[in-house]
């Protein structure tokens, strides 16, 4: 398996246009995880999708942050409109409900100018 | 009070030596408790779960709870320079799947 795959890698954008990052869990993986990265707040958790539904988005930031997950195979993240306070490495991560144990992809760099 | 505390600065450390790592949660009912890894640059990798009080031993490393207290330590034994990154104390509480992260503690091993 390739692990999670997440794109875009690094997105640069600027202040008001919408961004949309993608993710494709592990296949078989019915837990999907999407976490925020800063130095300042570390990692947080957003939202987080069981068999496709979403169970807790209590760490959604704020209406400028959604997220679906149309069918097993792959998730969305999207801001819009973005701020420069949305400047962070966003991870995807999946795991199989059992287990608890998640599998990180490699990350999207946001920077929003 | 955050969900999971870790509060010590950049841990510094020579090479064989032992580096110790400590995490604070708040939540009494938690359940399940895992250390991971994080290079510079890259994506958080699991190293240790735990899930019952007392010691866990994987290699070099070593996870320690302690429920009552509400801590979780690691310790890494026979430090060596691919050790250095950061590394983040997660925590699930009871019944549900949301997996906490504390800030992180890195740690330099000195060659």
């Amino acid at each position: 398996d390739a692990g999670v795959i997440q794109s875009p890698r690094h997105e640069v954008t600027e202040m008001g246009q919408e961004v949309t990052l993608r993710c494709k869990p592990i296949s078989g993986h019915d837990y999907l995880f999407w976490y925020r990265q800063t130095m300042m707040r570390g990692l947080e958790l957003l939202i987080y999708f069981n068999n496709n539904v979403p169970i807790d988005d209590s760490g959604m930031p704020e209406d400028r942050f959604s997220a679906k997950m149309p069918n097993a195979s792959f998730s969305t993240l999207k801001i819009q409109p973005s701020e420069p306070r949305d400047s962070a490495v966003y991870f995807c991560a999946s795991s199989w409900g059992g287990s608890n144990v998640l599998t990180f992809g490699a990350g999207s760099r946001l920077t929003v100018l | 009070q955050k969900e999971v505390e870790q509060n010590s600065g950049p841990l510094s450390v020579p090479e064989g030596a032992i580096a110790s790592l400590n995490c604070t949660y708040s939540d009494r009912v938690s359940q399940s408790f895992f250390w991971y890894r994080q290079y510079s640059g890259k994506s958080p990798e699991l190293i240790m779960s735990i899930y019952s009080n007392g010691d866990k031993e994987d290699g070099r490393f070593t996870a320690q709870l302690n429920k009552a207290s509400q801590y979780v330590s690691l310790l890494i034994r026979d430090s060596q320079p691919s050790d250095s990154a950061t590394y983040l104390c997660a925590v699930i509480g009871k019944g549900n799947n949301r997996l906490a992260f504390g800030k992180g503690n890195q740690v330099v091993v000195i060659p």
